[in-house]
């Protein structure tokens, strides 16, 4: 999971305030993945892009949730007015290609909603 | 669809004991790639081990161990000798087709302590 970066690590938020958790895939990476874990379950896929393009969001909520990888700089996954139940930690995992390859993980952003 | 089986939620050993854990698995593909990730207290997930289901061949690293069976659609995790720095959550996770990281599929997780 080296070379995956997020941040920030920790993240504390008011119920209805905004959070932006950020992704630097690893170097050579173009492939950017967002994950969810909620308190004590496995891990749950959010959604799938690549440079400045959505591929998959399946498994994002369909209101509050967004994310962008855009041409220059880190994804972003943005909530907009969380609540408690967004509490959770954020993994993003990159890849260099859609197939035959792991995905590797970053360390995660865990998001406390207060 | 694809679905990830790990039956136990916690497993407590004493250092130096052998410890397997298991994972079973459900996929209608006959590609696909098989996980095990480990997540230390300190939250990181580091990746193991990827297998293909082509590749049935058990594999050794050092104290860790993997069984693939897919007469048994298993997948099981044996750790020799453990140690305390072995306590963590064990996810297992499946992935079809061509192994887009969308299509992983995580297990449960089973959380291992290893005591002194």
């Amino acid at each position: 999971n080296a070379g995956v970066m997020q941040n920030p690590r920790h993240l504390v938020r008011r119920r209805g305030q905004e959070a932006r958790l950020r992704c630097s895939p690893m170097k050579g990476h173009s492939h950017v993945y967002w994950y969810r874990q909620l308190p004590e379950e496995g891990l749950k896929f959010m959604v799938y892009l690549q440079k400045e393009n959505i591929i998959d969001e399946s498994g994002m909520p369909k209101e509050r949730f967004s994310a962008e990888f855009p041409k220059e700089g880190p994804s972003i996954l943005r909530i907009q007015q969380v609540v408690r139940g967004d509490s959770a930690a954020y993994f993003c995992a990159s890849s260099p290609s859609a197939g035959g390859n792991t995905i590797y993980f970053g360390e995660g952003s865990w998001l406390t909603v207060v | 669809a694809q679905k990830v089986t790990q039956a136990q939620t916690e497993i407590s050993v004493v250092e130096k004991e052998d410890v397997t854990l298991d994972c079973v698995y459900e996929t209608r593909d006959t590609t696909y790639y098989l996980f095990w990730y480990k997540q230390p207290p300190s939250g990181e997930l580091v990746f193991l081990i990827r297998r293909n289901s082509f590749d049935e061949q058990n594999e050794i690293s050092g104290r860790y161990s993997w069984n693939f069976q897919k007469s048994t659609s298993s997948f099981n995790f044996t750790i020799t000798a453990s140690q305390v720095v072995d306590s963590a959550v064990y996810f297992c996770a499946l992935s079809e087709g061509d192994n887009y990281g969308q299509n992983f599929v995580f297990g449960p997780g089973t959380r291992l302590s290893v005591l002194p």
